[in-house]
């Protein structure tokens, strides 16, 4: 029943080291997504790719890079990691067509950057 | 202002008993609706969508949708406490899930 796949559940690195977050699907969607979760500040979104090779950016997309190689693959990397990217990261699928929501959910990565 | 508004909790309800979750938003043209659960420590989970004014049922939750309104409601009969959650909120005036707004969510309590 595996449908969200995240490399790892936590993470602990340090100030300045370049950071690689995975992220893999296996319903076929050409939407993924990347958030961050914070107490207070809820989901927000800081990339999106709606196909292999093609992004947008989110609201919150300062510090990050993503790559999307493959339909099923959506990395998130943090080039330079910094105490104010700990947090929960999500990623995320769901088809191009309707409802036009995010469908699936993986199970997160605990960021902590020390 | 916030664009999607839930109260943030903790809502308590007895076992059994029908939760009640409301959500507000701001921007009229907002055409898809969302719901979803989130327990302490795991990612939010999709209950439910709705596009239409009216009710939409699916086992024991109910959506309800009042776009002259601009609220949306999650109905939980029954109450289990294993609904015991926070619940998000989710509303999208576009055609691109990528402009999906969240709210902070409810937190539920279901006391046995």
């Amino acid at each position: 029943d595996v449908k969200v796949t995240q490399s790892s559940r936590y993470l602990v690195k340090r100030t300045g080291e370049k950071v690689f977050l995975e992220c893999v699907q296996d319903m076929d969607h050409e939407n993924m997504f990347w958030y961050r979760q914070d107490p207070g500040l809820g989901l927000r979104l800081i990339y999106f790719s709606y196909d292999v090779k093609m992004k947008e950016k989110g609201d919150i997309p300062e510090g990050y890079s993503v790559s999307r190689e493959k339909k099923e693959r959506f990395s998130l990397i943090l080039e330079s990691a910094s105490t104010n990217q700990t947090s929960m990261y999500l990623c995320a699928s769901s088809p191009e067509t309707g409802p036009f929501g995010v469908e699936y959910f993986g199970p997160g990565t605990r960021l902590t950057v020390t | 202002q916030k664009e999607v508004e839930q109260n943030s909790g903790p809502l308590s309800v007895p076992e059994g008993a029908i939760a009640s979750l409301n959500c507000t938003y701001s921007d009229r043209g907002s055409q898809s609706f969302f719901w979803y659960r989130q327990y302490s420590g795991k990612s939010p989970e999709l209950i439910m969508f709705i596009y239409s004014n009216g009710d939409k049922e699916d086992g024991r939750f109910t959506a309800q949708l009042n776009k002259a309104s601009q609220y949306v409601s999650l109905l939980i009969r029954d109450s289990q406490p294993s609904d015991s959650a926070t619940y998000l909120c989710a509303v999208n005036a576009y055609s691109s899930a990528s402009k999906i707004i969240f709210g902070s969510g409810t937190r539920l309590s279901i006391r046995p």
